[in-house]
């Protein structure tokens, strides 16, 4: 059964660096998004993405996140410079169109623990 | 507002108890969809079930009901005869946007003794 994958499983940094989270989504799928969810807490919505933009964000996606396509394949999300309170488990999503039907349901990677020392 | 409520934070019952898992929401689109995810100790989301506005039809799946009632904006869920594995954080969700996205409840944790 095709899964949304995602690396790494667990990634540690040090205030200030950058980091890349990647997730290859399911493979025919062509919205993507990605959540998080800190420790113990409810998942949020970060960003969407469709046809190579974003589709809507949320006001936590500001300006030291982005989020890429580059190759058909991964989406990936970068955090230019991360805070302590970027620390939280961040999920990947993807689901195969924007319908009604059984094809609206998105799909979760295992997540990326995201540790900020 | 567009906003999902999980009212019980914890539940605890033992093994092959029935247990019903709450959940309200709030929306003012007339279409909409309704969710619910398990997130086991490991930590991923599954996917449970999704339920369209237009669609009142209760379901059952195994063990697992759902009873979805516009009338009170309520999206429950019923699993019958509790098993330990079934000990996880379960959250009601909603989405109503041409993007999709979810909107997540607190979620509730389940604790399935034996």
């Amino acid at each position: 059964e095709p899964e949304v994958t995602q690396t790494p499983s667990h990634q540690v940094t040090q205030m200030g660096q950058e980091v890349i989270l990647r997730c290859v989504p399911i493979s025919n799928h062509l919205y993507f998004y990605w959540y998080r969810q800190i420790l113990g807490q409810k998942v949020e919505f970060l960003v969407s993405f469709y046809n190579n933009e974003i589709s809507e964000k949320s006001e936590i996606f500001d300006d030291q996140f982005s989020v890429e396509r580059p190759d058909g394949s991964n989406f990936t999300l970068k955090i230019r410079s991360t805070k302590l309170e970027d620390s939280a488990m961040y999920f990947c999503a993807s689901k195969a169109s924007g319908g009604y039907r059984g094809t609206d349901t998105q799909y979760f990677g295992p997540g990326t623990r995201l540790t900020v020392l | 507002a567009q906003k999902v409520t999980q009212a019980q934070t914890e539940i605890s019952v033992v093994e092959k108890e029935d247990v019903t898992l709450d959940c309200v929401y709030e929306t003012r689109d007339t279409t909409y969809y309704l969710f619910w995810y398990k997130q086991p100790p490991s930590g991923e989301l599954v996917f449970l079930i999704r339920r369209n506005s237009f669609d009142e039809q209760n379901e059952i799946s195994g063990r697992y009901s759902w009873n979805f009632q516009k009338s009170t904006s309520s999206f429950n869920f019923t699993i019958t005869a509790s098993q330990v594995v079934d000990s996880a954080v379960y959250f009601c969700a909603l989405s109503f946007s041409n993007t999709g996205k979810l909107i997540f409840g607190q979620g509730t944790t389940l604790q399935v003794k034996p």
